[in-house]
């Protein structure tokens, strides 16, 4: 089954602490991307890979790091949360030049 | 700051009807445009993609880009109770890797 993972799905954290949300497809898709979504703001796209070590910033990258050593992963990264990155977190991927069709569930994710 | 924009709702259309979704955005270089559904607490679907001027349809929906006006919309024929949910309508521009999302359009479909 085509799918996009993501791992955990929520997570409550202590500001400061790191930690890192994984995102993997099955799809061979060359586009992966992260985005945050808040309420009435809608979702925002905090960074993207075109490919294999190819990586950029989205809109609102402050704050956090991303990585792509293989086709299938792109784990999120934040090295020092702070409680203004509580939000819910989707991963999206996509083959490349096309929309992104496949998300995963979403990451629930608290800092206190 | 590029941006796209959306009536947040709820916009409340009875069970038959035709929903309108509208969308317009800033960016006169966009290419790419879709609509999204998201039901509450779930992951966002991909309804339709448009790239060209005019309607395109795909079932009970029908977007429709105008680029000179940078507007983009969507209609849903026929609106079903499970049509309730919250439209994102999102574009992309030229090079074709950033996406900006409206903050959606929350439909209510009255059985």
């Amino acid at each position: 089954e085509a799918q996009v993972t993501q791992n955990p799905r929520y997570l409550i954290t202590v500001t400061g602490k790191k930690l890192t949300v994984t995102c993997s497809q099955n799809m061979n898709h060359e586009y992966m991307s992260w985005y945050r979504q808040d309420p009435g703001l809608g979702l925002r796209q905090i960074y993207y890979s075109m490919n294999v070590e190819v990586t950029d910033k989205g809109d609102v990258p402050e704050g956090y790091k991303v990585s792509r050593k293989e086709k299938r992963n792109f784990p999120l990264i934040l090295e020092s949360p702070s409680p203004n990155q509580t939000s819910l977190y989707f991963c999206a991927s996509s083959r490349k030049g096309e929309s992104e069709a496949f998300f995963g569930q979403g990451t629930r994710l608290t800092v206190v | 700051q590029k941006e796209v924009e959306q009536n947040s709702g709820p916009l409340s259309v009875p069970e038959g009807a035709i929903a309108s979704l509208n969308c317009t955005y800033s960016d006169r270089g966009s290419q790419s445009f879709f609509w999204y559904r998201q039901y509450s607490g779930k992951s966002p679907e991909l309804i339709m993609s448009i790239y060209s001027n005019g309607d395109k349809e795909d079932g009970r929906f029908t977007a429709q880009l105008n680029k000179a006006s940078q507007y983009v919309s969507l209609l849903i024929r026929d609106s079903q109770p499970s049509d309730s949910a919250t439209y994102l309508c999102a574009v992309r521009g030229t090079g074709g890797f950033k996406t900006i999302f409206g903050a959606g359009t929350r439909l209510f479909v009255k059985a």
